[in-house]
């Protein structure tokens, strides 16, 4: 069975960083791209950024609304990727889902975690 | 950048037909997906490059796509189909949602 399963998620304070982890199981990691998408409490989704599959590279993109704030990783041997953010604010508390995305179909997200949720508050 | 836009919300009467709408700039030369997400869950794959259904999603789905206007259509609205849906697109290596439609079935 496909799965993913976010964790990491806390209460931090604005300016902290935070490393959210999203363990995936059922297929190889390297051979999908994995989103991140983020949804503030009462509020739509959010893409957030993504990490390419290997066979496109394997590079990160980002959000102009996070970029410079967030890295995204992956390890393949733990068949894990990764959202760390820095310099956290109140604004990017929200619930983070990562996702599978189809091979070869930028933007179709085939499987979703159940979330991990960031509270950015003093 | 690009935008989407979809109606916050509207009602459908159980057993009728509901046709949610997502607007942009020349959509129709975009691959649009469709999101359901019921409240406290995870969203869920409806609708895949414009009309196509992954699989166990009911036949009452579909989907299309031209001009400026996306639509998703549920044809016999279920209690079930009660929830939020959302339309989105990729452009220039960057995801992009719709804000989102609350669907309630009456």
């Amino acid at each position: 069975e496909v799965q993913l399963v976010e964790s990491g998620g806390d209460l931090v304070q604005p300016g902290r960083s935070l490393r959210l982890s999203c363990a995936i199981s059922g297929f190889t990691i390297g051979d999908h791209a994995i989103n991140w998408v983020r949804q503030a409490p009462g509020k739509g989704l959010e893409w957030v950024g993504f990490i390419r599959a290997n066979a496109y590279g394997g590079t990160p993109g980002y959000a102009a609304s996070v970029k410079g704030r967030c890295t995204i990783s992956r390890d393949d041997s733990k068949s894990v990727a990764y959202l760390q953010m820095y310099s956290l604010k109140t604004e990017d508390t929200a619930i983070y889902y990562c996702t599978r995305e189809v091979v070869g179909v930028p933007g179709e997200f085939d499987v979703w975690g159940q979330g991990t949720t960031v509270t950015v508050s003093s | 950048s690009y935008e989407l836009t979809q109606p916050l919300s509207m009602s459908v009467a159980l057993g009728q037909t509901a046709r949610i709408t997502c607007g942009g700039n020349n959509i129709g030369s975009q691959s649009v997906h469709w999101y359901q997400q019921r409240p406290g869950q995870a969203p869920v794959l409806v609708i895949y490059s414009d009309r196509n259904r992954p699989s166990g999603i009911p036949e009452r789905f579909s989907g299309s796509n031209s001009g400026i206007t996306a639509t998703l259509t549920i044809s016999g609205a279920q209690a079930g189909d009660e929830a939020d849906y959302y339309c989105q697109v990729w452009d220039s290596s960057t995801g992009v949602f719709g804000g989102g439609t609350r669907l309630t079935v009456l």
